[in-house]
C-alpha cells in the first residue's frame, strides 16, 4: 500500500492557461473523488467515481472544470481557461467501499497568477 | 440539508494536557458516520477516529477519543496527554449512508500544541 500519489505537489499558472492534475488512488479501492480546499476551510467536494463511472459532480464544477477516471485507475482532472479564483488545494482521496474511511493524497496547490 | 459546525478556529494547550475539539452537526438523517481528521501543516489529511450513529459507545483510539451525543448532535474530540506532533488542523465530517456516501466537513479548528 503505498497511498493515494498526486501530481504534481505544486502549480502555478497563469490565468486563462489549462492546467491538469493527476491522482493515483490505493490499488484496491474503487472509489475517487475530488475536493477543493482553500485556506482555513474544510474540504470541498467537486467529484467523484465509481471504478470508472463518475456518479456526481458538484455545482462547483463549472464546465470548465472535467475530471476523468479511464479504466478505474488512476484520475485526471483539468481545469480549462484558469481564473485566480481556482487558486486553492485540489485533493484526491480514494476508499474501498462507500462507507469505509477516505485515504488522502497531499495534494496539488494550484496558484493562478 | 446537512451541516457541520466546529466553533473554536484555534486552540492552544501545553505538552501532555488534555484538550477537547468541539463538533455539532444538523441533520434529519437516523444513520451516518461520523469522523475526524487531522491535517498537519503542509501534510496529507489522515483519520483520527471513526463514530457509526447507531453506536452507542464512544470511539477510541489510542489517546483519542470522542463523546457522541446523538440526541444533541454534538460530536466532541478529547486529546489525552497531547504531543507536539498532534499541533494539526482538525476537521469534523459528517456522512451520510447512502448511495452517495458524501463527507459533509466543518471549517476546522487549528490546534497548537506548546513545549
Amino acid at each position: 500500500d503505498t497511498g493515494v500519489s498526486q501530481n504534481p505537489r505544486h502549480k502555478i499558472t497563469k490565468r486563462g492557461q489549462n492546467v491538469t492534475f493527476r491522482c493515483d488512488p490505493i490499488s484496491e479501492h474503487n472509489r475517487l473523488y475530488w475536493y477543493r480546499q482553500t485556506l482555513g476551510q474544510g474540504p470541498e467536494f467537486l467529484t467523484y467515481f465509481q471504478n470508472e463511472a463518475q456518479l456526481e459532480k458538484s455545482r462547483l464544477l463549472s464546465d470548465r472544470f472535467s475530471a476523468e477516471r479511464p479504466k478505474g485507475s488512476f484520475s485526471t482532472l483539468e481545469i480549462q481557461r484558469t481564473e485566480q479564483g481556482d487558486s486553492a488545494m485540489y485533493l484526491c482521496a480514494s476508499s474501498w467501499t462507500g462507507d469505509s474511511p477516505l485515504h488522502f493524497g497531499n495534494g496539488t496547490r494550484l496558484t493562478v497568477t | 440539508a446537512q451541516t457541520v459546525t466546529q466553533s473554536q478556529p484555534e486552540m492552544s494547550v501545553q505538552e501532555a494536557e488534555t484538550v477537547t475539539l468541539s463538533c455539532t452537526y444538523d441533520t434529519s438523517e437516523n444513520n451516518y458516520y461520523l469522523f475526524w481528521y487531522k491535517q498537519p501543516p503542509s501534510r496529507q489529511m489522515i483519520l483520527v477516529i471513526r463514530q457509526e450513529a447507531y453506536k452507542q459507545q464512544n470511539a477510541t483510539e489510542n489517546r483519542f477519543s470522542v463523546n457522541f451525543q446523538k440526541a444533541a448532535k454534538s460530536f466532541s474530540l478529547k486529546i489525552s496527554d497531547s504531543q507536539l506532533g498532534d499541533t494539526a488542523m482538525y476537521f469534523c465530517a459528517f456522512m451520510r449512508m447512502d448511495s452517495n456516501y458524501q463527507l459533509i466537513w466543518g471549517a476546522g479548528t487549528k490546534l497548537i500544541i506548546k513545549p
